[in-house]
């Protein structure tokens, strides 16, 4: 099991750009999100989905669009960088809800110039 | 004010001391806890769920209050690896669940 997966670990951007980052999940989990980090706040959620096909807005969804066809795969857009969006965005998943215990991927680390 | 808050710290103590962090919640819908742990410039892991009866897992034990609305984490015996930040976490059930980090509290321990 590679647990989640992220890609790509590190990105620059300049503003204006559009970007894709990518998340995978193979433990058939159906609860999956997504989370950005920045010094002194907590995780904050993007995005989440409770299962393929169905996606809904978190707590910071602006600038960003998500969609699950899959189970597996729940990727999340850029539509046009902004230095505020300089930040490390991590993807977790669950099995159920976010109820459960949720696991990360490594991360990306995004700059935006 | 935020929903879910810790002392940053950071807690600097030395190898063997007992340290303990708290966490209070804004929200009495929060319906599960946990707390998680997160190394330098990794990814969160899960240390250990929070029940309202309390819970240990080696030398940590973790406390809830509902009437209070903290949550706390005690650390015995320290160790050079304990070293990280610590994040609380609540999840809410508000019609869908809402999943609330803390900010996280430092933890360095030295030799």
């Amino acid at each position: 099991n590679a647990g989640v997966t992220q890609t790509p670990k590190f990105q620059v951007l300049k503003t204006g750009q559009s970007m894709t980052l990518q998340c995978a999940q193979d433990m058939n989990h159906e609860y999956m999100s997504w989370y950005r980090q920045d010094p002194g706040m907590g995780l904050r959620l993007i995005h989440y989905s409770v299962g393929a096909g169905i996606t809904d807005q978190g707590e910071v969804p602006n600038g960003y669009n998500v969609s699950r066809s899959t189970t597996e795969d729940f990727p999340l857009r850029l539509l046009s960088a902004a230095p505020s969006q300089t930040s490390v965005y991590f993807c977790a998943s669950s099995w159920r809800q976010a109820a459960d215990t949720q696991y990360f991927g490594p991360g990306t680390r995004l700059t935006v110039l | 004010r935020k929903e879910v808050e810790q002392d940053p710290g950071p807690f600097n103590v030395p190898e063997g001391a007992t340290v303990a962090f708290n966490c209070t919640y804004s929200n009495s819908a929060s319906q599960s806890f946990f707390w998680y742990r997160q190394d330098c410039r990794k990814e969160p892991k899960l240390l250990m769920s929070v029940y309202s009866s309390g819970n240990e897992d080696g030398r940590f034990t973790a406390q809830l209050n509902r009437a209070s609305q903290y949550i706390s984490l005690l650390i015995r015996d320290s160790k050079l690896s304990d070293s990280a930040t610590y994040l609380c976490v609540v999840n809410l059930n508000t019609g869908g669940f809402k999943t609330i980090f803390g900010a996280g509290t430092r933890l360095f321990v030295k030799a």
